[in-house]
Order: structure tokens, then C-alpha cells, then sequence
């Protein structure tokens, strides 16, 4: 099954700046999901990443807010805008196991908005 | 996609097999029902998947009747690392494009 590396782990950052979460995987992949997790809740899908088209966004979630990159079929960014101390949570990509119905997860990027 | 109901909460002693059931009454005739473990700090991860009758691992059982409607996790033999949330997935895999909607999943915990 592939194997997700998230970059960073975790960061404070300050409100109204923007950070940028990467996603390597080690295989090529067609589909990269992007989720948020916040503090004591469970996941929600921010978007499903392309390859080679823009990303697809679900209810609730706007480009302007969390623009995502797809250059390639091993990588992603997710980058989170003009931050505010409601987005502090844990994101996280995801991508198809292979084989089966299931999908594996990067460890997250703990963000906290000061 | 279909939605799901877990319990929120169940607690076990070491060595006792769990059973978390999960209610899917709109599962549609091509959805696929999958279960995923997160500890704290860590991301989902995938644990069994199943369609109909039984399905087992060397992690799990999934059980789901004929009807469908319902799905149940087994955990044989219990340690204090398996204490952790449970999400219980349905949908169509192929026609979503993969996109998985969790539920507010299942928090075990294990006790010595």
C-alpha cells in the first residue's frame, strides 16, 4: 500500500497567515483527498485533489480559503489562508490503498492559530 | 452516501472480544462498508472492508447480515492498544470516486 509523508507535523502560526501543508506519495496515485479534523471531532473531506485539473471542493469549503495544488501524481499542497484561530485542527490527505476499498492517511499537520 | 450511527463510547477489559456495531438502514445496493481505527496524533487507519456475510483478518471480523442495514466490528482478545476511535465507512466506492464520509465514530477504551 502506498505511503504518505505530510509535512509539517505541526506549527503556530499567527492569525491572517497563510501556511502550506505537502503530501508525497510514494506511488503514483489518481486521487488525493484532503480532510480537516477538529479538535475532538471527526473527519470531514475538504476537497478531492486532480491531477492536471483544479480541485474539487465540497460544501462548506472555498478555493480562496484552502487552495490546493495537484503538479503531479505523487504530490499535493493544501494551503490554508488568512488563517483565523476557528481553523486550528489537524489536516490530513488521504489516498487509495490499492486492492481494496480502503484509503491510507498521511499522520496529519497539527495546526494552532494564535 | 449512506449514513452511519455508532455508539460513541464502549469500554473493555484486556483480553475480552468487542463488538461495535454500526447502522447503515440507507445502504445502497453497491456500497461497500469499511472500518478504520485512529489513535490520538495519528490518521485513520484502514482496518477491514466487506460487502455481505463475513469477512475476517488477522486484525478483525466484519459481520453483515443479508439485509445489510447493519455492519459489526469484532476485535478477538483485546489489549490496552486497541484503544482507539472506530469509524465505520459506507458508500460506492467506484461512482463517489472514493470519497469517504466519516461517521462520529466509535471511542474505545480498554481496561487492565
Amino acid at each position: 500500500s502506498a505511503v504518505i509523508s505530510q509535512k509539517p507535523s505541526r506549527d503556530i502560526c499567527q492569525r491572517g497567515t497563510s501556511l502550506t501543508i505537502q503530501c508525497q506519495v510514494d506511488s503514483q496515485v489518481t486521487m488525493m483527498f484532503w480532510y480537516r479534523q477538529q479538535p475532538g471531532q471527526s473527519l470531514t473531506l475538504i476537497a478531492t485533489a486532480n491531477q492536471g485539473s483544479e480541485a474539487t471542493y465540497e460544501s462548506g469549503f472555498v478555493i480562496d480559503k484552502f487552495p490546493i495544488s495537484r503538479p503531479n501524481l505523487t504530490f499535493s499542497t493544501l494551503t490554508v489562508s488568512n488563517m483565523s484561530p476557528e481553523d486550528s485542527s489537524i489536516y490530513l490527505c488521504s489516498v487509495p490503498l490499492g486492492g481494496s476499498y480502503g484509503y491510507t492517511f498521511g499522520s496529519g499537520t497539527r495546526l494552532t492559530v494564535v | 452516501l449512506a449514513k452511519t450511527t455508532q455508539p460513541i463510547s464502549m469500554d473493555s477489559y484486556e483480553g475480552q472480544e468487542v463488538n461495535i456495531t454500526c447502522s447503515h438502514n440507507n445502504i445502497a445496493t453497491n456500497d461497500y462498508i469499511t472500518w478504520y481505527q485512529q489513535f490520538p496524533s495519528q490518521g485513520p487507519r484502514f482496518i477491514i472492508q466487506g460487502y455481505k456475510t463475513k469477512v475476517t483478518n488477522e486484525v478483525a471480523s466484519l459481520f453483515i447480515p443479508a439485509d445489510r442495514k447493519s455492519s459489526t466490528l469484532s476485535l478477538p482478545r483485546v489489549s490496552l492498544s486497541d484503544t482507539a476511535v472506530y469509524y465505520c465507512l459506507v458508500g460506492d466506492m467506484d461512482t463517489n470516486a472514493g470519497k469517504s464520509t466519516f461517521g462520529d465514530g466509535t471511542t474505545l477504551t480498554v481496561k487492565p
